[in-house]
């Protein structure tokens, strides 16, 4: 079955720090994978998009790794700021005889000051 | 505009129902998408349309669920016969050609049936 499991559920951090959310993924076959921030009331805004040829693309404090034989990804938010209070959501897209994107439940991050 | 835009943001109906549900693409997208996204969950793909048609209508959970895109701009998502399960926010979402693309989202609506 086809799956994106996103791990930690939630998370809190102190303004400034760093963090790490993770995405594990069954979705074979595999397109690409991408990483959406959702604020509150808000659609997804897209955040770093790559293919299985890629093994990182940053975006300004967010960077995005990917290891396509393990089937894991995670995106790293560095000096955290209070406008990164948002959920995290990945998404895989299948590309096995119709394109669908599979989206991951999300992380909900929570940064205080 | 220049962001996709739904409408209304939100809906309150009362179970039996019926609502439509409004999308208004970025100019010149040719892929446009809906998505169903229940409280503290992802979303969750109902249907893809590649201009006019629905290239691909698998997420759509049972009969009571439509969409058209008459004139490959504007979309609506029409719920019969609604259902306190049908509760969530409505996404939808529209790109420049394909699924290969970068997907936009709108705010949502938020539907509540009572």
């Amino acid at each position: 079955k086809n799956q994106v499991e996103q791990s930690p559920q939630s998370l809190i951090i102190l303004e400034g720090k760093n963090c790490t959310l993770q995405c594990n993924y069954t979705v074979s076959p595999f397109s690409n994978l991408r990483w959406y921030k959702q604020d509150t009331g808000r659609g997804p805004v897209s955040l770093t998009i790559m293919t299985f040829s890629e093994n990182t693309k940053s975006n300004g404090r967010y960077t995005a790794t990917l290891d396509a034989d393990t089937k894991q990804s995670s995106l790293h938010i560095t000096a955290s700021q209070l406008s990164d209070s948002a959920s995290y959501i990945c998404v895989v897209r299948f590309s096995g005889g119709y394109n669908k994107l599979i989206f991951g439940a999300g992380t909900r991050l929570a940064v205080h000051p | 505009g220049a962001g996709v835009s739904q409408t209304p943001s939100n809906k309150v109906t009362e179970k039996g129902k019926y609502v439509e549900l409004r999308c208004d693409p970025i100019s010149g997208h040719t892929a446009l998408y809906w998505y169903r996204q229940s409280l503290g969950q992802g979303p969750e793909f109902l249907i893809y349309f590649q201009g006019t048609g629905a290239a691909d209508d698998s997420g759509l959970p049972n009969d009571r669920f439509f969409a058209v895109r008459p004139e490959g701009s504007v979309s609506t998502l029409k719920i019969q016969r609604t259902e306190r399960g049908d509760s969530a926010v409505y996404l939808c979402a529209s790109s420049p050609q394909g699924t290969r693309d970068t997907q936009y989202f709108g705010p949502g609506t938020r539907l509540t049936v009572l």
